[in-house]
C-alpha cells in the first residue's frame, strides 16, 4: 500500500512570495490534516478535512493560509504572502482505523 | 482542552542500554495516546498507540509504553537500544474518535552513543 505523498519535499521562497504545498493520502482515506513542524517542536494542526469538507481550522492563519480538497482526494496548502515565521516543516496526514499516516513533509524556509 | 508534556528535551543514552521517554498529558474527553518516531528529513512513523484495555502497550522495534490514568502518563521505554533508535520520538493525544486532531507534546530527542 502505497503511503502519503507530497511535494516538493523542499522549498525556498523569499517573503512576501507565495508557495503552495500538495499532499495525496492513502487511498480510500476520507479524513486528511495538515499540519506545521516548526523547528524544535511538535507539529501543529492547522485543518482537517473530512472528504471534501472542511471540519476544523480553527488554527489555520486564514489572512495569508488557505487549503482545499476539492475532489475529496488531493489536497493543497497555500501561503500568500509568506512571513519569515512560516518556516517550518509542512506534513500532510491521513486517517483509518484509529490511527494517523504522515508524509514525509515539505521543508519550507522563508529568507 | 488537551495538552501534552514531554519531560525530557533531549535523552542522551549507551548502547545496549534502557531508556525510558516520560510523557504526561492532560485532557477532558477520552483518552487515546500515540507515540512517534520521526528521524530525520522524514515524516512521523507510529511506534505504538493506547486506545483501550491493557495499559501495557507493546508497539514496533522493540518500545512498550503504560497507560497510568491516576498519574495522567503514558511512558515509553525499551529495554536495549540501538545506535539505529536515534531519532526525534513524540507523545500525542487525541481528541474525541480516536487518532482524530492529534496534540503533540514537543519531542525529546534521543541520541544513541556507541
Amino acid at each position: 500500500e502505497a503511503g502519503v505523498a507530497q511535494s516538493p519535499r523542499y522549498k525556498i521562497i523569499e517573503k512576501r512570495q507565495s508557495v503552495a504545498f500538495w499532499c495525496n493520502p492513502i487511498s480510500g482515506h476520507a479524513t486528511l490534516y495538515w499540519y506545521q513542524q516548526i523547528l524544535g517542536q511538535g507539529p501543529k494542526l492547522l485543518i482537517q478535512f473530512q472528504n471534501n469538507g472542511v471540519v476544523d481550522d480553527s488554527q489555520l492563519p486564514k489572512d495569508r493560509f488557505s487549503a482545499e480538497r476539492l475532489k475529496g482526494v488531493d489536497s493543497t496548502l497555500k501561503i500568500q504572502p509568506a512571513k519569515l515565521e512560516d518556516s517550518a516543516v509542512y506534513l500532510c496526514a491521513s486517517r483509518a482505523e484509529g490511527e494517523q499516516y504522515f508524509g514525509p513533509g515539505t521543508r519550507l524556509t522563508v529568507t | 482542552a488537551q495538552s501534552v508534556t514531554q519531560l525530557d528535551s533531549q535523552v542522551p543514552v549507551f548502547e545496549e542500554a534502557p531508556v525510558e521517554l516520560r510523557c504526561n498529558y492532560s485532557s477532558s474527553v477520552s483518552v487515546y495516546l500515540f507515540w512517534y518516531v520521526q528521524y530525520p528529513n522524514q515524516g512521523l512513523q507510529l511506534l505504538l498507540k493506547y486506545l483501550s484495555g491493557s495499559t501495557l502497550v507493546k508497539g514496533i522495534n522493540g518500545f512498550e509504553a503504560e497507560f497510568n490514568k491516576s498519574q495522567t502518563s503514558f511512558h515509553l521505554r525499551k529495554p536495549s537500544v540501538h545506535i539505529s533508535d536515534t531519532a526525534e520520538y513524540f507523545c500525542a493525544v487525541s481528541e474525541g474518535a480516536a487518532g482524530n486532531k492529534l496534540t503533540f507534546g514537543g519531542g525529546t530527542r534521543v541520541l544513541v552513543k556507541p
